[in-house]
């Protein structure tokens, strides 16, 4: 199994912040990566796939970056609905696509 | 617009089978190069996936799972099943199916999940 471990796993910070979210692969799993955002009881939404290309109906304020076995998420400017709990998935080994214990993003 | 839908109970008592069916609306299972998956979330915890299933019925299961679970496609009714033998209270979770292969591997359609719980 490929091991996902997010960082950190909690976030505080303030509309209009930038902030930036840490996803780390236990192997290398060649940009095949994807973010989802999780409100509370309601299913994930799909953000970004192949580590950086923005999901349709994305806000730019989205984006990602990364290689090998790290990757973040970036949120540029932070709005008042992107407070939310985010995680990642590997989809590289196709024996287990396995999550990220995920981040949560809390208004300071 | 494709909208997955999950259906099944919400209770089912220790050592029995959950069985879960996801309907698909806006769409067929049995087209493209989609994949059709469930994925689980315990009370405040993480995602967990559990498994895929193609339209040719080919599937993949989390190896932590893979000797309880079966999913399976019935392309005549549209929808695809879950089922995870001798449950316990460590299965109890809100259960989603999605859809994933249509950019890239990532998961881009998702029901609204059911919860089911583990419980004599």
């Amino acid at each position: 199994d490929i091991q996902m471990t997010q960082s950190p796993s909690s976030l505080y910070a303030s509309v209009g912040d930038r902030v930036t979210f840490t996803c780390r692969a236990s192997k290398d799993i060649s940009k095949s990566l994807a973010w989802y955002q999780q409100k509370p009881g309601k299913a994930p939404n799909l953000l970004l796939y192949a580590t950086s290309r923005l999901h349709s109906g994305v806000p730019s304020r989205f984006s990602g970056s990364g290689s090998g076995t790290h990757y973040t998420l970036t949120i540029s400017s932070l709005q008042p609905e992107d407070f939310a709990t985010y995680y990642c998935q590997q989809y590289f080994s196709t024996l287990s696509y396995t999550f990220g214990q995920g981040t949560k993003l809390e208004i300071k | 617009q494709l909208q997955l839908l999950e259906s099944g109970p919400g209770l089912v008592k220790p050592s029995e089978t959950l069985s879960l069916n996801c309907t698909v609306s806006g769409g067929y299972v049995s087209r493209g190069n989609n994949y059709w998956t469930w994925i689980r979330q315990p009370p405040n915890r993480d995602l967990e996936w559990i498994g895929f299933v193609y339209p040719n019925g080919i599937t993949t299961y989390n190896p932590s799972l893979k000797t309880r679970v079966t999913i399976s496609i019935d392309t005549s009714r549209n929808h695809f099943s879950l089922k995870l033998t001798s449950v316990t209270a460590a299965d109890t979770a809100v259960y989603y199916c999605a859809r994933g292969g249509r950019v890239e591997d990532a998961i881009d359609v998702w029901g609204q999940g059911t919860t089911v719980a583990v419980s004599s």
